[in-house]
């Protein structure tokens, strides 16, 4: 199985701040990385697919990029509701797999 | 509206087995792959496996071969996941996500979720 790995673990920021997570796989994926949101007691929720992809309706300031290995998540301006936990998945082959998340929280 | 409502929470003692149900609207059942993934209390997400609601052919994690069986009653358009001796490492939410066959996007639309508890 593609193992995934996230940096960080967990953030901490404040409003309109700039967000980088990164995600690594443990093979070459190509493009086939998706972002999700998570919010406390909610399920995850698709923000971006084939690693650049904006899912239709999440906000412009969420950007993806990478290819291959490395990728990362961009939250260009942080707003109140972006606070919740981001997890990158492999959908290249089977098993699907997931990062272990990142928690951004309120600094 | 693209909605999927699953069944109530359960609480099954060790060695039951338990059948989650996924009940799909606003969009073409037989059209999507249904997934199932789950999260344990503050971990997170691992893929079970999906069943092809056109088909009714299957694709498990090998995790849960022997296991798991997931099925689908498409005059409801229902899908159902039957986890068999239950741990109570077992014990997660499990959802339900669909995913279209040919567009390329992973899965897109989740179920509420459905709390199992495995306690003695």
């Amino acid at each position: 199985a593609i193992r995934i790995t996230q940096s960080p673990s967990s953030l901490s920021a404040s409003t309109g701040d700039r967000v980088t997570i990164t995600c690594r796989a443990s093979q070459g994926i190509s493009s086939y990385l998706a972002w999700y949101q998570q919010k406390p007691g909610k399920a995850p929720k698709l923000l971006i697919y084939a690693a650049s992809t904006l899912q239709s309706g999440v906000p412009s300031r969420f950007s993806g990029s990478g290819s291959g290995t490395d990728f990362t998540l961009t939250i260009s301006c942080l707003q109140s509701e972006d606070f919740a936990t981001y997890y990158c998945q492999q959908y290249y082959s089977y098993p699907l797999t997931f990062g272990p998340g990142t928690k951004v929280d309120i600094k | 509206q693209v909605q999927l409502v699953q069944s109530g929470a359960e609480v099954k003692k060790p060695g039951a087995s338990v059948k989650v149900s996924c009940k799909a609207s606003g969009y073409t059942f037989t059209g999507y792959y249904m997934h199932w993934v789950r999260q344990a209390p503050g971990q997170g997400l691992e893929w079970m496996g999906w069943i092809n609601p056109n088909s009714g052919g299957t694709n498990y994690a090998q995790k849960f071969q022997g296991r798991v069986t997931m099925t689908r009653d498409t005059s409801i358009s229902t899908a159902y996941m039957e986890l068999s001796r239950l741990r109570s490492d077992d014990t997660a939410v499990y959802y339900c996500a669909r995913e279209s066959y040919s567009s390329g996007v992973p899965p897109d639309y989740w179920g509420q979720g459905t709390l199992v508890t495995v306690s003695s």
